[in-house]
């Protein structure tokens, strides 16, 4: 079946720029995602791009698309405290018939 | 901002108990998925179902049923609970045209004893 991989773990530095990578391996992708997942709670999306784009920017969060590459980044600029959490990249093919997850990354943020 | 409500959010709850977790969406979503995830890792869809008397399974085996009686609710059961049933369960939505973007709600966590 078609695979999304993530790194597991990513630490930064409060006011640095954090950088989450995500591959993906179905070709036929229309749509991809960008979840948070704060502890105890449910998945929040942040932003999505369509396959046709290859760079969407939302105030801090910036996601670049490398559609011949099937690499998909998440970038939040003078990252806070409060972007620590579990980010899950997510691509859907075939009009919604197919949606997959990736592991989720967990980002932790130093003072 | 989703509107996606389950309930309870914490339910801790004895062996072989029978239990009903509530989800419900008030978008018209055609769409709605069931995952289970255990506290930081994947997420594992156990259920989805694309509208009205439409329920299949997912990718990760399950003990659960699912029914899709009305559009807006998409309660998910266990007919005898067990400790290896501990996990946080998930539910989302999403339309059937555009960007089918998930909507999830907050999560049910689901301890048994």
């Amino acid at each position: 079946g078609e695979d999304v991989e993530q790194s597991l773990f990513l630490s930064v530095r409060e006011g640095d720029s954090s950088v989450i990578n995500c591959t993906y391996t179905d070709s036929s992708s229309t749509y991809l995602y960008w979840y948070k997942q704060e502890p105890g709670a449910g998945l929040q999306l942040l932003t999505y791009i369509f396959s046709n784009m290859d760079m969407k920017q939302d105030q801090r969060l910036t996601v670049l698309l490398n559609k011949k590459d099937k690499h998909l980044s998440l970038r939040i600029a003078d990252t806070q405290t409060g972007d620590s959490a579990i980010y899950f990249c997510a691509e859907s093919a075939n009009y919604g018939q197919n949606f997959v997850f990736g592991p989720g990354t967990r980002l932790s943020v130093l003072p | 901002e989703a509107d996606i409500y389950q309930t309870p959010r914490y339910l801790v709850i004895g062996t072989g108990k029978k239990i009903t977790l509530e989800c419900s969406q008030t978008m018209g979503h055609d769409k709605m998925y069931w995952y289970q995830q255990d506290p930081g890792m994947e997420l594992h869809l156990i259920h989805y179902s694309y509208g009205v008397n439409s329920t299949e399974k997912g990718d990760l085996s399950s003990e659960s049923t699912v029914s899709r009686i009305r559009t807006e609710h998409f309660p998910l059961t266990l007919e005898s609970a067990r400790p290896s049933h501990t996990s946080q369960y998930l539910c989302a939505s999403s339309e059937s045209v555009g960007a089918d973007t998930q909507y999830f709600g907050p999560g049910t966590r689901l301890t048994v004893l």
